[in-house]
Order: structure tokens, then sequence, then C-alpha cells
């Protein structure tokens, strides 16, 4: 059981670039979620859905797109990255009905633009 | 769902209790307590959750208030590989309103 699978681990970006973090789960969950994590800050929310063809917005959501065209994959777009952008990204996903369902974490995707 | 506060930093001796409290005072009635930890840059990993009554699992336990308006986790005999920061997150049991906002949580840091 793969759980929630991040790819890839480490990316280097310059300014302006573009690139997709991927972000599979093979769960069946229905809530899927994107975190970034800043030295000090804690994990801050960036995108969310709660099914296929649902996303929100999260705490933190200006420079990234999202969506999610099936129940698996939920894939995180960067257009033009700035170094603002630098940080540690966390995928997570869990069931909706959220009595009996903590969220299952991917190992992060380290991200740095230069 | 409802913010949590939590202190910055704790310390405890290795093989004592380890007692993490959380504020989460707006609590509604439909919402769990939820607590997980990350272990250096690991992604957070679930340690245990609970609505109103206490919890044990082979990892922790969780004291919810009668209130509901606060808690504490407690390891009962700490390690050094339970050094990490403590998140105590609030959130509803439908999920309907599901922006979690996790804080910075609790560094505990154990020692010798």
């Amino acid at each position: 059981n793969a759980g929630v699978t991040q790819t890839p681990k480490f990316q280097v970006l310059k300014t302006g670039q573009s690139m997709t973090l991927q972000c599979a789960q093979d769960m069946n969950h229905e809530y899927m979620s994107w975190y970034r994590q800043d030295p000090g800050m804690g994990l801050r929310l960036i995108h969310y859905s709660v099914g296929a063809g649902i996303t929100d917005q999260g705490e933190v959501p200006n420079g990234y797109n999202v969506s999610r065209s099936t129940t698996e994959d939920f894939p995180l777009r960067l257009l033009s990255a700035a170094p603002s952008q630098t940080s540690v990204y966390f995928c997570a996903s869990s069931y909706l009905v959220t009595y009996n369902s903590p969220l299952h974490f991917g190992n992060g995707t380290r991200l740095t633009v230069t | 769902d409802a913010k949590t506060t939590q202190p910055p930093s704790m310390d405890c001796a290795e093989g004592r209790a380890a007692n993490l409290p959380c504020n989460h005072s707006t609590i509604s009635g439909n919402e769990y307590v939820y607590w997980y930890r990350q272990i250096h840059s690991q992604g957070p990993q679930y340690i245990i959750h609970g609505l109103k009554n206490n919890e044990t699992n082979e990892m922790a336990s969780l004291i919810i208030t009668e209130d509901r308006k606060s808690s504490t986790l407690i390891l009962p005999h700490a390690t050094l590989r339970d050094t990490a920061v403590y998140y105590c997150i609030v959130r509803e049991i439908t999920g309907t309103a599901s922006k979690l906002t996790f804080g910075t949580g609790t560094r505990l840091q154990v020692t010798l």
C-alpha cells in the first residue's frame, strides 16, 4: 500500500519557470490538500479538494493552481516560479467523513527557486 | 474549523511523561481534536484523535476537558525519538468545511 506519493522529492527552478508537483494516493480518499512549510511558519494550506472536479483555496493560494480530474491525483502547478515559493511542499489526503479518518501525508517535495 | 493555541516549545527528560497542552476554546460540538507530529522534515504523522472522551492508543493518551475547550496529549514515557514538533488541530466530522490549518505547533525536546 503506497499511501500518498509525491514527486519529485527535490526540484530546483529558475525564476519564471513553471512546473507541476505531483501527488497521488491509492486509498480512494475524497479529500486532498497541499501545504507549504517554511522555517518557523508551520504548515500553511495552499489549496484543497473535496472530490473530483471540486477545488478551493486555502490560506496562501496566490501563485499556485490546482485541478482534480480524478480521485487519485491532485497536482499543484506553479505557473511562474518566484524565490518566495522556495519551500517544502506536502500533500495530504483523507476520507471526507472525518470522524475516524486522519490525514495521511506524503514525504514532501523540497523546492528551491533561484 | 476552530483555531488552536499551543506553547511554542517544551522540554522533557527521557523516561518521564510529556504533557503537551492545546487550547481550542472556540471548538464546536461536531469537531474532533486531532494530534500529529513531525520529525525533522518528514511528513506529519498521525498520533491520536478524540471527540469528548479520553482516548489511548499505543503511541499516546489524549485528555479532553469536560467543556472541550482544551486538551492534553500525553506521551507516557518519552524517548529521544519523540523529539518532534507536535500539532493540535480541530476538524469537523463531516469534512464539509475542510480548510484545515495547522499553526506552528509545539517543539518538544526530549533530553537525557
